[in-house]
């Protein structure tokens, strides 16, 4: 059974700073990787996807990592913002199909 | 910009009730998910439907929860009789897949359901 663990579990920093998120997974058997981001009382916005056959994803100040053979993934944010406060929550689509298993998030919160 | 839609937003209601939860996924999406999620279980997968059919329910209560998709626009979430237990947002979720391409998925704002 796929197992999906976030470290830290949350993180504090002040604005400006660069910081990674860090997702691991205990079958690399994966089909793709998702990352998004959670507002309170909000719904989950996708940010970046990998497929199994990409190493990385960049979407403007986001950087996503695939490293399959480890059960690793991570998400750098650069010159973080207040806005960039929420949880962030990885899964894992196993192959072949589009079901995710999430991880527990990593809650963030950055000061101005 | 699409985006899944889902109704009610918050749902307070007495145990033992009948609880319905209604999904609109973004058009021209083949595949719809159904998530809970808890502070303590995160967010768990109950069903998912493919072109409208169901492919996996394993991971809903299948005595009282029930899962369906009337036409491409809806799919509704069924809980009856309602528990204390089943508090919970619940989000639905839609993508597209077709062959080898899996479309990110998108999620609604959930419906916070409390049973008390």
């Amino acid at each position: 059974k796929q197992e999906v663990t976030q470290i830290p579990a949350a993180l504090s920093v002040p604005e400006g700073e660069n910081l990674v998120l860090n997702c691991s997974f205990t079958d690399s058997a994966i089909y793709n990787l998702q990352w998004f981001r959670q507002d309170p009382g909000k719904g989950l916005t996708s940010l970046l996807l990998i497929q199994s056959s990409q190493r990385e994803q960049t979407s403007g100040r986001l950087n996503a990592s695939l490293d399959k053979s480890s059960g690793r993934s991570t998400l750098y944010i650069a010159a973080s913002q207040p806005g960039d406060s929420a949880t962030y929550l990885c899964a894992v689509g196993p192959s072949g199909f589009q079901k995710l298993v999430f991880g527990t998030g990593t809650r963030l919160l950055v000061s101005p | 910009d699409a985006r899944v839609t889902q109704t009610p937003r918050h749902k307070v209601t007495e145990m033992g009730q009948e609880v319905t939860m209604r999904c609109q996924p973004i058009l021209g999406h083949n595949t719809v998910f159904w998530y809970r999620q808890t502070m303590m279980q995160g967010l768990e997968l109950l069903a998912y439907f493919r072109n409208r059919a169901p492919l996996d329910d394993s991971g809903m209560p299948k005595d009282r929860f029930s899962a369906e998709m009337p036409d491409a626009t809806l799919a509704t979430l069924k809980i009856q009789p309602s528990e204390p237990r089943d508090s919970a947002v619940y989000f639905c979720a839609s993508g597209f897949r077709s062959g080898s391409y899996n479309s990110p998925l998108h999620f609604g704002n959930g419906t916070r359901l409390t049973v008390t």
